[in-house]
C-alpha cells in the first residue's frame, strides 16, 4: 500500500478566484500520475495523465505540473467557475501496475 | 454506447449471502480494476487485472474475489457478505495499466444488512 496524500481536503473559493491543490506521492518507482475530476452522483473522469518529470499539461482553465524527484504534483484552476465544483482526485501508478488514489480535494466555487 | 457498464446499480443484501457485481467494457481495454469508495477514505483498490487470464490483489482484497475469463468482463464476488462491505463499488478499465487514463463505470451502491 502506497501513501498518496492530497491537500487541502476541502476548499471554498469565490467565482473568479484562482486556486491550486497538491498531490504528494512516493518518489521511488514512479510510472505515472493521474488527475481526475469527480462530480457528485457521477463517475470520476480523467483530466491528465503525466509521466515525465517536469511535465506540464493544460486543458482550458485547468493545468497541472509534475515533480517526480520530490514526489508532488500541483493542479491549478484559473478563474474558478461554479461548474468547477467537484472533488479532484490524483492517482499514482508504480511498477506494480496499480493505481493508488488520494482521498481527494473537494472544491466548492461560490457564485 | 461504448464504455463500461456495471450491474446492478444498487442492491440491499442480507449478511452472509453471496453476491456478484458485474462489470463489462467494450473498449478492448487490457486492464480492469475494482475500487470501493468509503467516506473519508477515497477510492481503495480491491482487485485488478492487467490482462485477460490474470488478476492481482489490491489494497483491500479480503472478502472479495475476481475472475477475468475474457477481455470484456471482470466480475467481483463477495462470497459471504458482511456489513463492513457496505460501500459504493466502482469498476474501471484502461488500455494499459500505467500510462493511459482509467474509465469508470457508474458505480454500484451495496448495502449489507
Amino acid at each position: 500500500i502506497l501513501n498518496v496524500e492530497q491537500s487541502p481536503q476541502s476548499l471554498h473559493v469565490q467565482e473568479g478566484d484562482s486556486t491550486n491543490f497538491t498531490c504528494s506521492f512516493p518518489s521511488s518507482n514512479f510510472y505515472a500520475l493521474h488527475w481526475y475530476r469527480w462530480e457528485t452522483a457521477k463517475s470520476p473522469e480523467a483530466l491528465f495523465v503525466m509521466t515525465l518529470n517536469g511535465d506540464e499539461k493544460k486543458k482550458g482553465r485547468i493545468s497541472a505540473t509534475l515533480n517526480t524527484k520530490e514526489g508532488y504534483s500541483y493542479l491549478y484552476i484559473k478563474g474558478s467557475q461554479p461548474e468547477d465544483s467537484a472533488t479532484y482526485l490524483c492517482a499514482f501508478s508504480n511498477t506494480g501496475n496499480q493505481f493508488y488514489f488520494g482521498t481527494g480535494t473537494s472544491l466548492t466555487v461560490i457564485p | 454506447i461504448a464504455g463500461i457498464t456495471q450491474a446492478p446499480t444498487s442492491q440491499i443484501l442480507a449478511a452472509g449471502r453471496r453476491m456478484t457485481l458485474r462489470c463489462t467494457q467494450d473498449m478492448r481495454h487490457n486492464a480492469m480494476y475494482w475500487y470501493r469508495q468509503d467516506l473519508g477514505l477515497g477510492l481503495r483498490l480491491i482487485h485488478y487485472s492487467n490482462t485477460a487470464g490474470t488478476t492481482g490483489k489490491g489494497e483491500v482484497p479480503d472478502g472479495y474475489s475476481v475472475s477475468r475469463a475474457n477481455t470484456d468482463d471482470f466480475p467481483l464476488t463477495l462470497a459471504s457478505a458482511v456489513p463492513s462491505q457496505t460501500s459504493v463499488y466502482f469498476c474501471a478499465s484502461s488500455l494499459d495499466a500505467r500510462y493511459t487514463e482509467a474509465f469508470f463505470g457508474q458505480g454500484t451502491r451495496l448495502t449489507v444488512v
